[in-house]
């Protein structure tokens, strides 16, 4: 069964603070995407990921970076953490050429 | 102005009832076409899949695209207190290159009420 699994379901941070969200799938993907999704909004990729140790921006990377060192596991950083990344964080992976994206469940994070 | 365009609701409908869900873009380059159901605390997960113009039906779920209007549809027949959920439509311009992206409606939540 695929699965994509991401390190907490909610997480509350300070203001400044290092944010580390993990995610890890078990089908062997070779891509992995990182979105934020807000009331209205819709899904907004943050970063992606085609290869392990490859990353590449997408339309919101500003205050995040991405690592990828092994190819299950793409994790995603805030630097310095501030109250307008509140915000559900989601991770997906898919198969390369493939079209379907397989999502984890979130992370809901509050930056207080 | 967004790219993707859709009516968040919420849509509320009786149990049986067909539901109408549509979603407009701009970008004249989307020929993948993709529908995303979220149920509450949960990622959202793949229920239909077009290319190009045209009508698919798999079951209770029928999708359309007007490519000419820059318009799609997603119709859900008999529905079910188990299809209340956000509906997310998503597409793409290209999908064969490994960093290719979605672009995502802001999604309609919809209840069905028993």
């Amino acid at each position: 069964d695929v699965k994509v699994t991401q390190s907490s379901r909610y997480l509350v941070k300070r203001t400044g603070e290092k944010v580390f969200l993990e995610c890890v799938q078990d089908m062997d993907h070779e891509n992995m995407f990182w979105y934020r999704q807000d009331p209205g909004l819709g899904l907004r990729l943050i970063y992606f990921s085609y290869d392990v140790k490859m990353k590449e921006k997408g339309d919101i990377p500003e205050g995040y970076s991405v690592s990828r060192e092994k190819k299950e596991r793409f994790s995603l950083i805030l630097e310095s953490a501030s109250t307008n990344q509140t915000s559900m964080y989601l991770c997906a992976s898919k198969v390369e050429g493939n079209y379907e994206q397989f999502f984890g469940p979130g992370t809901r994070l509050t930056v207080l | 102005q967004k790219e993707v365009e859709q009516d968040p609701g919420p849509l509320s409908v009786p149990e049986g009832a067909i539901v109408s869900l549509n979603c407009t873009y701009s970008n004249s380059a989307f020929q993948y076409f993709m529908w995303y159901r979220q149920y509450s605390r949960k990622g959202p997960e793949l229920l239909m899949y077009t290319y190009s113009s045209g009508n698919k039906e798999d079951g209770r779920f029928t999708a359309q695209v007007d490519k000419s209007s820059k318009y799609i549809s997603l119709f859900i027949r008999d529905s079910q207190p188990s299809d209340s959920a956000t509906y997310l439509c998503a597409m793409s311009a290209w999908i064969k290159a490994a960093g290719n992206k979605l672009t995502f409606g802001g999604g309609t939540r919809v209840l069905v009420k028993p």
